[in-house]
């Protein structure tokens, strides 16, 4: 059982280039959610999925779109990178309770030089 | 803006103490509410959760609530120097199924 995995652990981009993060989760979990975390800061909501076919934007989504084609995946994609998407990226999953007890992946460390 | 408040710290302790960390929300409206621990380099880990105001216990970690004011609190009895991490407070939002988190508190504790 692995949980949440992320793909790259670590990428530098130039700057206008684009991207794509990949996430999946073996948990047959139907939310999925997609937080950066800047240095000393705590993590912002940038898109969840509360299933397949089914996306909405968090509090900072521009820059970045997302796509649910299965329970599984939930890929971030950067189009024209900025230096302001420095940052780590953190998948996570969850029931669908409404508890929100996250399972996070390992995180995505992203340069934009 | 939805806002959940933590002192950045870092809050330093002696091993053995009991260790407090706060967490104020600004939704009046939040059911529930979290406890991760992060360590450095390290992805978020849930620690504890809370949904009614009071106590709640587990182990040598204690979750305090108090909806009246806007209040969460953790207690980390016994501090452990494997204790030191970043701990995140986090909320749900009281109409939508996610979660806005805290900046965090860093711990550390000397042996």
């Amino acid at each position: 059982n692995a949980g949440v995995t992320q793909t790259p652990k670590f990428r530098i981009l130039k700057i206008g280039q684009s991207m794509t993060l990949q996430c999946t989760q073996d948990m047959n979990h139907n939310y999925m959610y997609w937080y950066r975390q800047d240095p000393g800061m705590g993590l912002k909501l940038i898109y969840y999925s509360v299933g397949a076919g089914i996306t909405d934007k968090g509090e900072v989504p521009n820059g970045y779109n997302v796509s649910r084609s299965t329970t599984e995946d939930f890929p971030l994609r950067l189009e024209l990178a900025a230096p302001s998407q420095t940052s780590v990226y953190f998948c996570a999953s969850s029931r669908d309770t409404g508890a929100n007890v996250l399972t996070f992946g390992a995180g995505s460390r992203l340069t934009v030089l | 803006q939805k806002e959940v408040e933590q002192n950045s710290g870092p809050l330093s302790v002696p091993e053995g103490a009991i260790a407090s960390l706060n967490c104020t929300y600004s939704d009046r409206g939040s059911q529930s509410f979290f406890w991760y621990r992060q360590y450095s380099g390290k992805s978020p880990e849930l620690i504890m959760f809370i949904y009614s105001n009071g106590d709640k216990e587990d182990g040598r970690f204690t979750a305090q609530l108090n909806k009246a004011s806007q209040y969460v609190s953790l207690l980390i009895r016994d501090s452990q120097p494997s204790d030191s991490a970043t701990y995140l407070c986090a909320v749900k939002d009281g109409g939508f199924q996610k979660l806005v988190f805290g900046t965090g508190t860093r711990l550390l504790v000397s042996p």
